[in-house]
């Protein structure tokens, strides 16, 4: 199973918004409306942030939603605070797997 | 509160084996499948295994599969993931985490795996 493709990077100042997208295929994200996505300061370990496309975890602000069209999955981060800065990974139910993508460094400028 | 502790991280030459431990704590083990994600060094993220709840069904990755079990405990609320036969490119952080009907909802802060000579 390949790994889901992501930008590599994306930044915006305090205040915008950014969107991160999340490329798979009709055997897994085109699938299966089981996309999440996670992010990771350096050091510490993933953290829930987005489940079920675009359903948001107990005190994950709503400022982060995700959508889903075709095989392709989309997290979006609107008024960018500085405490986004991490990296994000998107993930989907593979049918008796999973398979996460490549992640990608959000910079907040 | 929901808990997972890896341990069993090391330092093991090419072609040993290495037993990792996930122990957990602050939620019904057995009603729960748990995965095991691992994290090259500078890289993403890489599923690696799963093992179901009570009735222990088990799936691997290609890259790792008939080299690495994934086992439980389920007295001591425990899971396990045996490695053998190592790589330097199974060289990663390990990672267990709960898995929710479809994402993982709770992770262990992760485990060092360093296969080199």
């Amino acid at each position: 199973q390949s790994a889901l493709t992501q930008p590599r990077s994306v930044s915006g100042s305090p205040g915008q918004s950014v969107t991160i997208s999340c490329s798979g295929t009709s055997s897994d994200i085109g699938a299966y409306d089981y996309v999440s996505w996670y992010h990771q300061h350096p050091g510490k370990a993933p953290r829930l942030t987005i489940y079920d496309v675009n359903k948001r975890p107990s005190g994950v602000p709503d400022r982060f939603s995700g959508s889903k069209s075709g095989n392709t999955a989309s997290l979006t981060i609107s008024g960018l605070q500085a405490e986004d800065e991490a990296d994000y990974y998107c993930s989907s139910f593979a049918g008796t797997s999973w398979v996460f993508g490549g992640g990608t460094k959000l910079t907040v400028l | 509160e929901v808990q997972l502790l890896d341990s069993g991280g090391g330092l093991v030459q090419p072609g040993g084996s290495l037993r990792l431990s996930c122990a957990t704590s602050g939620f019904t083990f057995t009603n729960w499948a748990i995965s095991w994600v691992r994290q090259a060094p500078g890289k993403g993220l890489e599923w690696v295994s799963a093992i179901g709840g009570s009735g222990g069904g088990t799936d691997y990755a290609g890259s790792v599969k008939g080299r690495f079990t994934v086992s439980r405990d389920n007295s001591k609320n425990t899971l396990y993931l045996l490695m053998n036969t190592l790589r330097a490119e199974d060289t990663a952080v390990y990672y267990c985490a709960r898995q929710n009907t479809g994402y993982h909802d709770y992770w262990g802060q992760g485990t060092l795996v360093t296969v080199s000579s």
